[in-house]
């Protein structure tokens, strides 16, 4: 158990609709990281939070957002989904953005029907 | 932007026997951190090793250790005495040290699946 939680586990929604997914980060550590696992592009790399404030960005698609909380969980909110946003989700977190490994939660896994 | 690449889909390797996985990397920073993470088929992210480039020394686990070749941009991952329980899917990961603008991202490498042979 890496210490950060998300949910929910599994997600499955039609095409154009919202979804939020939300993680909980070790206690202690202030940034928090999203990717993206999908069979066509692999693990990618969303976008990164610290202590509050957006630190980085990677391949995140304009319909997708993300914040984290003055408790430090975050939240990323997929908005007018469809079929090829269909993956799994993973929050990271670490203490600092300059620190080395992060730690990943167990995933959520989003179907868009 | 950096790359990197796993060029064995997949590895089997008989149980109680060594088996190294492969992994290449393009990068034109001087400095910059390698993980190993695994990748069970309860899908949970777990970190095998890390090395920092910065250190000759090749990074050990246990049973993991890894083999840092800076000037070749290799950084394989050798699991000695392999059990039923090291099968997985294996990803090769590159840190940038610099912060910002996406650096302190993951760049994944689309992973090795490792099959054990009882």
């Amino acid at each position: 158990d890496s210490g950060v939680t998300q949910t929910p586990k599994h997600l499955i929604t039609a095409t154009g609709q919202r979804v939020t997914l939300r993680c909980s980060p070790r206690s202690g550590d202030l940034s928090v990281y999203w990717y993206q696992q999908s069979l066509d592009q692999g693990l990618q790399f969303l976008i990164q939070y610290y202590n509050g404030e957006e630190r980085a960005k990677g391949n995140i698609l304009e319909r997708f957002s993300a914040q984290q909380f003055p408790d430090l969980h975050s939240e990323l909110n997929l908005s007018s989904l469809e079929l090829g946003d269909s993956a799994l989700y993973f929050c990271a977190s670490n203490l600092a953005g300059h620190s080395y490994e992060q730690y990943f939660g167990p995933g959520t896994r989003l179907t868009v029907t | 932007a950096q790359t990197v690449t796993q060029s064995q889909p997949e590895m089997s390797v008989q149980e109680a026997e060594t088996v190294t996985l492969s992994c290449t990397y393009d990068t034109s920073e001087s400095d910059y951190y390698l993980f190993w993470y695994k990748q069970p088929p309860s899908r949970q992210m777990i970190l095998v090793i890390r090395q920092e480039a910065y250190k000759q020394q090749n990074a050990t686990e246990n049973r993991f250790s890894v083999n840092f070749q800076k000037a070749a941009k290799s950084f394989s991952l050798k699991i000695s005495d392999s059990q039923l329980g090291d099968a997985a899917m294996y990803f090769c990961a590159y840190r940038s040290p610099y912060s910002g603008g996406g650096a302190d991202g993951l760049t994944f490498g689309k992973g090795t699946h490792l099959i054990i042979q009882p």
